[in-house]
């Protein structure tokens, strides 16, 4: 099956840096990823559209200054967090879309960890 | 919005018994329906699709899903369970746009699923 990557895995940092997380289709392109968080003992919620070339879209509730997302090739989408805080402390899971076989498919990422001191 | 919702947070089966997870997602336009499947320490993967077609999806390990329209429903079963199924199960649904593609995930909450010896 299709693979995705993410890195790093976990990231501790501390309050007012940022953090890049990248994300990969590693056997595939993928015009379209997409950014998931998932608080603990919860499930994922949709933060946001990565699409390739173009400005990515939002989900309500989500800031764009402070996930800032670029797809800038058909295998690549990376995740900033910028001015990290505590609250930011969740699982970041991307997915990305194959639509090769005809079919709409996400496969996703191991996640990233991320800890905010 | 669409939502989706699992009616059981924790199952607890032994072995060989059989499985049935429920599913309900709230939209009435066109959907695609996923369960997902993530064992511990590990990704989510992949278990089975609906997209059009025959409601009865056969998927990985021996899991099946059947697509009721009328009930808004995509229940998952498995005639027997192996120990090895321990893992959190997820319903997943999107949106079918008429120009193509589709948009992220809305997830369920996910079942926790115990499989004694």
């Amino acid at each position: 099956g299709a693979v995705v990557s993410q890195h790093p895995s976990r990231v501790i940092c501390k309050s007012g840096t940022s953090v890049k997380i990248e994300c990969r289709s590693l056997d595939f392109q993928a015009t379209t990823m997409f950014w998931y968080r998932q608080f603990p003992k919860q499930s994922l919620m949709l933060m946001a559209t990565s699409n390739e070339g173009s400005k990515a879209t939002y989900e309500q509730g989500v800031e764009k200054d402070k996930f800032l997302i670029n797809h800038a090739s058909l295998t690549l989408s990376t995740l900033t967090v910028t001015s990290a805080h505590p609250e930011d402390s969740s699982f970041y899971i991307c997915s990305a879309r194959d639509s090769s076989q005809g079919t709409d498919t996400q496969y996703f990422g191991p996640g990233t960890r991320l800890t905010v001191l | 919005a669409q939502s989706v919702s699992q009616h059981n947070h924790h199952v607890i089966l032994s072995e060989a018994a059989s499985l049935e997870l429920g599913c309900n997602y709230s939209y009435g336009g066109t959907v695609n329906l996923f369960w997902y499947v993530q064992y511990p320490g590990q990704h989510l993967q992949l278990l089975l699709k609906y997209f059009s077609g025959d409601p009865l999806v056969k998927g990985i390990k021996g899991f099946e899903a059947e697509f009721i329209k009328s009930k808004f429903s995509f229940n998952l079963r498995k005639p027997s369970v192996q120990w090895s199924d321990t893992a959190e199960y997820f319903c997943a649904v999107n949106l079918w746009y008429s120009g193509g593609g589709a948009d992220g995930l809305t997830f369920g909450k996910g079942t926790h699923l115990i499989i004694q010896p």
